[in-house]
């Protein structure tokens, strides 16, 4: 059982938009700004898509923003393409205990 | 181009050894604080373990803290993960991954296989 939760699967047309939900708690994502969402495709290395809750690094699509209210994160994608079909991890730091956890993924499916 | 190489995964059996390792380049290595993250096949991702830059600090997850040793050598922009005790719910893919100036990874290398099993 992950530490944070998220939806098994979602799924949307392509030019739709999807939100993915990660609710932790008040030791994590409700302590401070500090989740980050990760893109994975199958049999590669996850890619950092979201940090600090909204922040975009350079080169991810203005496509993809975050938010957060609470204890719950969110990642939302707008304009889906058939490219951002993908597992989506969520992840919180811990500053209590120095540590990182994230929730179980999220499998997108562009249909 | 900064990249990060992992190497050492193989088949062992349960209670056995392993030592991973990840090199890194295209970046100044001893200034970034590492991390271990593992992937068990078909599964999440879960933080393993992680090393500050110059190895004053070191965190563990539970399911490790006395099994596992994270080192790195930042001569040889490397980063090692020592793994002792070895069960079959270690098995996974192992990535290691930069922590940035925040508190996010990126990037992360391609992983290595572990599989313990007799």
């Amino acid at each position: 059982q992950s530490a944070l939760t998220q939806p098994a699967s979602v799924s949307g047309s392509p030019g739709q938009s999807i939100t993915i939900s990660c609710t932790g708690s008040t030791s994590d994502v409700g302590d401070y700004n500090y989740v980050s969402w990760y893109q994975q495709h199958p049999g590669k290395a996850p890619k950092v898509m979201i940090y600090d809750v909204t922040n975009r690094p350079s080169g991810v699509s203005d496509r993809f923003s975050g938010s957060k209210s609470g204890n719950t994160a969110s990642l939302t994608i707008s304009g889906l393409q058939a490219e951002d079909e993908a597992d989506y991890y969520c992840s919180s730091y811990r500053s209590s205990s120095t540590s990182w956890v994230f929730g179980g993924g999220t499998k997108l499916t562009v249909l | 181009e900064v990249q990060l190489v992992e190497s050492g995964g193989g088949l062992v059996q349960p209670g056995g050894s392993l030592r991973l390792s990840c090199a890194a380049s295209g970046f100044i290595f001893s200034s970034y604080s590492m991390n271990w993250v593992r992937q068990a096949p078909g599964k999440g991702l879960i933080w393993v373990s992680y090393i500050s830059s110059h190895s004053d600090s070191t965190y563990y997850a539970d399911s490790v803290k006395g099994r596992f040793t994270i080192s790195r050598d930042n001569a040889k922009n490397s980063l090692y993960l020592q793994m002792n005790s070895l069960r079959g719910e270690d098995t996974a893919v192992y990535y290691c991954a930069r922590k940035t100036s925040g508190h996010w990874f990126d990037p992360w290398g391609q992983g290595t296989l572990v599989t313990v099993s007799s």
